[in-house]
């Protein structure tokens, strides 16, 4: 079985602060790793995948998260907060190795303060 | 362009009454999936379908059916079962692969009035 934690349901910053959002996974296996962005009434759009190849992941945005697989952790980060980041993000995860179901953290919401 | 298609995006429903979710994919993907969503909550899995003509049941399948009759469409009927209907519905589409990277449609939220 696997799940995913996200540490904190809401995390404000200021326009130009650092960006870090938490995602703790546990996985019998080795697991894939997503994190997914959701907008006001939208549907969730992929921002990066971990899928065993290189540990830092960059995704769309500017946004890039690293897999430490000694942490069981995937956190999401942003140098530089942008108004438009405001929205709510998913980490995900997945055994890999064959089809299985995704399982989705309960989510993160991301306020932007000017 | 390729994508998936949510119809409608709002729906309202008496109680008793069935109802269903419309999904279609035009990106010639094998899987989908109908997932719910609840404030707090995160996305649960309802069914999933990995060819036409098979799915399976997800995490909170009661109240719920589903048919894949073709590849494009995964339509979800809501059931008078369901004990509270109230949601906001995501389909999503992935290939058959390891590395499930899923893609989702606009979501329909359901009011039951």
């Amino acid at each position: 079985a696997q799940s995913v934690t996200q540490l904190g349901s809401h995390v404000s910053v200021s326009e130009g602060a650092l960006v870090l959002l938490r995602c703790n996974y546990s996985s019998s296996v080795p697991p894939y790793l997503f994190w997914y962005v959701q907008y006001p009434n939208q549907g969730l759009q992929l921002l990066l995948k971990y899928t065993s190849a290189a540990t830092l992941v960059k995704g769309i945005n500017g946004f890039e998260a690293e897999f430490k697989k000694s942490e069981t952790s995937f956190h999401l980060t942003k140098p530089s907060a942008h108004m438009s980041d405001a929205a709510e993000y998913f980490c995900a995860v997945t055994p890999s190795g064959g089809y299985q179901k995704v399982t989705f953290g309960i989510g993160t919401k991301l306020q932007v303060i000017p | 362009d390729g994508g998936i298609t949510q119809s409608p995006k709002y729906l309202f429903r008496k109680e008793g009454q069935n109802v269903t979710l419309s999904c279609e994919q035009n990106l010639n993907h094998d899987a989908m999936y109908w997932y719910r969503q609840d404030p707090g909550q995160g996305l649960r899995l309802i069914y999933y379908s990995q060819i036409v003509n098979d799915f399976q049941k997800g995490d909170i399948a009661e109240g719920y059916s589903v048919s894949r009759e073709k590849k494009e469409s995964f339509p979800l009927t809501v059931t008078s079962a369901q004990k509270n209907p109230t949601a906001f519905y995501l389909c999503a589409s992935s290939i058959r692969s390891a590395a499930l990277e899923a893609f989702f449609g606009q979501g329909t939220r359901l009011t039951v009035v």
